[in-house]
């Protein structure tokens, strides 16, 4: 079985600050993993994925994320916030012969000037 | 490239009647997703078709079914329609059997009254 958690369900950063958002996962497979953001009323846009190539993932946006199997975690950092970035944002793990992805509660991101 | 398309953008329907949503995959994908994205209950997988066939589907009753078109676009079905089934519905597209990556449409939003 697959599951994702997400620490934190609403995180609030000021603009210009460090943006931490994590994601833990459990996976009986190696893991590929997936962050997603959603600006209000749209679909889900990715943002990065990471399918065992590297451990460190850039993403659009100026977002990465570090795959860390001992700590099972693939935390989503960006080093200054910006207004835009505000969004809900989703982590999601599938892995091989597992097709749908199974995504965290997800975590908004509110961004004060 | 056009992404995956979706229509209605909004459904309102009442209880007891059916709903019918379409997503269009991008081209050249043959796999298509449908996830229900409902307040308090986060993103949980309902359907995936790949070739025309229904691959996998998840935890929830017959009553939401679908098919995949020769084309690749897909139909959600919806009978019965109960309150609780008000959501957003989002459809995702993959291309290939080892591509884990799924791109989402902007998705559907249904009001059951």
């Amino acid at each position: 079985a697959q599951s994702v958690t997400q620490l934190g369900s609403h995180v609030s950063v000021s603009e210009g600050a460090l943006v931490l958002l994590r994601c833990n996962y459990s996976s009986s497979v190696p893991p590929y993993l997936f962050w997603y953001v959603q600006y209000p009323n749209q679909g889900l846009q990715l943002l990065l994925k990471y399918t065992s190539a590297a451990t460190l993932v850039k993403g659009i946006n100026g977002f990465e994320a570090e795959f860390k199997k001992s700590e099972t975690s693939f935390h989503l950092t960006k080093p200054s916030a910006h207004m835009s970035d505000a969004a809900e944002y989703f982590c999601a793990v599938t892995g091989t012969g597992r097709r749908a992805l199974t995504f965290g509660s997800g975590t908004r991101l509110q961004v004060q000037p | 490239e056009a992404g995956v398309t979706q229509s209605p953008t909004h459904l309102i329907k009442t209880r007891g009647q059916q709903a019918t949503l379409r997503c269009s995959p991008i081209s050249g994908h043959t796999s298509v997703y449908w996830y229900q994205q409902a307040l308090g209950l986060g993103l949980q997988f309902l359907l995936w078709y790949d070739e025309g066939e229904e691959r996998n589907r998840g935890n929830f009753p017959p009553r939401f079914s679908g098919r995949q078109f020769p084309n690749y676009s897909s139909e959600l079905n919806v009978n019965a329609l109960e309150l609780e089934d008000s959501a957003l519905y989002l459809c995702a597209s993959t291309s290939g059997v080892y591509q884990e990556t799924q791109y989402f449409g902007p998705g559907t939003r249904l009001l059951v009254l």
